[in-house]
């Protein structure tokens, strides 16, 4: 299988439990910001974003909040399922069109 | 279907080839990126193409090379130069560059240098 994601923190949450993932991010002038969804050997799918000029952005069964004082992204998944499985990580974009990507977090739903 | 396709999957390789991954992407994007993944580590971008005929240095190009000769293809090339070849690699691609977009992101390439 896919090497990707060994020695990544790890969250186990409960099947229906909600999940919260951080992300500390590393530029103040930072203003676009993504969180991907990435399965083991597969390319990061798209989640939710939010730009810089709001806080709290909703999706289907996710959150993310963004506290730009501390510099800090979370992302909250309402009734996790096992289908949410993954590496989840975040990515920030200063307006120069390069992201920077974080290292990850491991999502694992126990049944 | 509308996305971005790379091939193949898996490519494995002895030392000191050069090896040619693709990446085709048909949802009429200007811009296209090649990323490195490894274990532990963050995406790390190698080369990016903004414009047709146009592109530039990621963070870590060294031994590696890309084209950009049609808007939908942005191939990549992984030299002999390259000390640690061995990676997953990531193609994206997005709408444009004059603001923020998300970037699409193919299935990715698993090359195995031995």
């Amino acid at each position: 299988g896919e090497s990707v994601g060994l020695h990544l923190p790890t969250l186990s949450v409960q099947e229906g439990d909600n999940s919260i993932i951080n992300c500390a991010y590393s530029n103040s002038a930072s203003d676009y910001f993504i969180w991907y969804k990435q399965e083991s050997g597969k390319g990061p799918q798209f989640i939710i974003d939010i730009r810089s000029n709001m806080d709290k952005r909703q999706g289907q069964r996710v959150t993310v909040l963004l506290n730009k004082t501390v510099k800090h992204l979370s992302l909250q998944i309402a009734a996790t399922q096992p289908g949410d499985s993954a590496v989840y990580f975040c990515a920030e974009d200063s307006g120069t069109y390069k992201y920077i990507f974080g290292t990850g977090t491991r999502l694992k739903v126990l049944a | 279907d509308g996305g971005i396709t790379q091939s193949p999957k898996y490519l494995f390789r002895k030392e000191g080839q050069n090896v040619t991954l693709s990446c085709e992407q048909n949802l009429n994007h200007d811009a296209m990126y090649w990323y490195r993944q490894d274990p532990g580590q963050g995406l790390r971008l190698i080369y990016y193409s903004q414009i047709v005929n146009d592109f530039q240095k990621g963070d870590i190009a060294e031994g590696y090379s890309v084209s950009r000769e049609k808007k939908e293809s942005f191939p990549l090339t992984v030299t002999s130069a390259q000390k640690n070849p061995t990676a997953f690699y990531l193609c994206a691609s997005s709408p444009g560059t004059d603001g923020t977009y998300e970037q699409y992101f193919g299935p990715g390439t698993r090359l195995t240098v031995t």
